[in-house]
C-alpha cells in the first residue's frame, strides 16, 4: 500500500532531550515536507525537500533540523525540544509539481 | 499570510451538492490550485488540483474561473463522512516548494 509512515504516533518528552521523528514513504516521491499543526494557527510548513540532499526552510524552521540522505526518508530532528514545540506534526510526500501531497497519520508531540 | 481566503464554515444537507468557494486573487500564472480535507486530527487528504481548466475525479469537481482568481470545489452528493475542514491552497514548484495553508472551511454535512 502506498503510504507515508511516521513514527512515533505519540511522544511525550522533556525539555532539552534530543528526539527524532521519522518519516518514510514507499512511493519513490521526490518531494517531502514537514508541517506542524496548532489550534488557531493551522498547518505551517517547517522544512521541505525537493530531492536527496536538497532541503530548505518553510515558514517555521526555528528549532528543527532535517536531513534527506535517501529518497524515501525525511526525519525531523529536534535538538533541544522546548514546550512551544508541543504540537501535531505531519510529514508529506509528493511526486512532483503537478501532483498533490500524501500526508502521514501524524505525530502528536508533547514537551514538558 | 495565506494566499487564499475561504469562508470559515458552511453547512450542507446530506445528499445535496456542497459548493466550497475559494478566493485566490493574487495567484500567479504558474501556480496550481489544490484542495485538501482533514477529518478531525487525521493527516490531510488530497482531493483535487487544477491549473486553468476545470477538473473532475472520483471525489469532486474543481471549477476555476477564467481569470483564475477564484475556484469552487464541488462535492456532488455530500455524505456525513464528508464533514471535515477543507483547505484550498496555491502551490508553485520551481526552485522552491513553499506551501501555505489557511484556516480552511469547516464543512458540516447535516442529515
Amino acid at each position: 500500500e502506498a503510504q507515508v509512515t511516521q513514527n512515533p504516533r505519540y511522544l511525550i518528552t522533556v525539555t532539552g532531550k534530543k528526539l527524532t521523528v521519522t518519516c518514510s514513504q514507499n512511493m519513490n516521491h521526490e518531494y517531502m515536507s514537514w508541517y506542524r499543526q496548532d489550534p488557531g494557527l493551522g498547518l505551517r510548513q517547517i522544512y521541505y525537500s525537493m530531492n536527496v540532499e536538497v532541503t530548505d526552510k518553510g515558514d517555521v524552521p526555528e528549532g528543527y533540523k532535517v536531513s534527506r540522505k535517501e529518497k524515501r526518508n525525511f526525519p525531523l530532528i529536534l535538538e533541544s525540544p522546548s514546550p512551544n514545540q508541543t504540537s501535531l506534526y505531519f510529514c508529506a510526500s509528493s511526486l512532483g509539481a503537478g501532483v498533490g501531497y500524501t500526508f502521514g497519520s501524524g505525530t502528536r508531540l508533547t514537551v514538558v | 499570510d495565506a494566499k487564499t481566503t475561504q469562508p470559515p464554515s458552511m453547512d450542507c444537507a446530506e445528499g445535496r451538492a456542497a459548493n466550497l468557494p475559494c478566493n485566490h486573487s493574487t495567484i500567479s500564472g504558474n501556480e496550481y490550485v489544490y484542495w485538501y480535507r482533514q477529518i478531525h486530527s487525521q493527516g490531510p487528504q488530497y482531493i483535487i488540483h487544477g491549473l486553468k481548466n476545470n477538473e473532475t475525479n472520483e471525489m469532486a469537481s474543481l471549477i476555476i474561473t477564467e481569470d483564475r482568481k477564484s475556484s469552487t470545489l464541488i462535492l456532488p452528493h455530500a455524505t456525513l463522512r464528508d464533514t471535515a475542514v477543507y483547505y484550498c491552497i496555491v502551490r508553485v514548484v520551481t526552485s522552491y516548494d513553499k506551501v501555505i495553508f489557511g484556516p480552511g472551511t469547516s464543512l458540516s454535512v447535516i442529515p
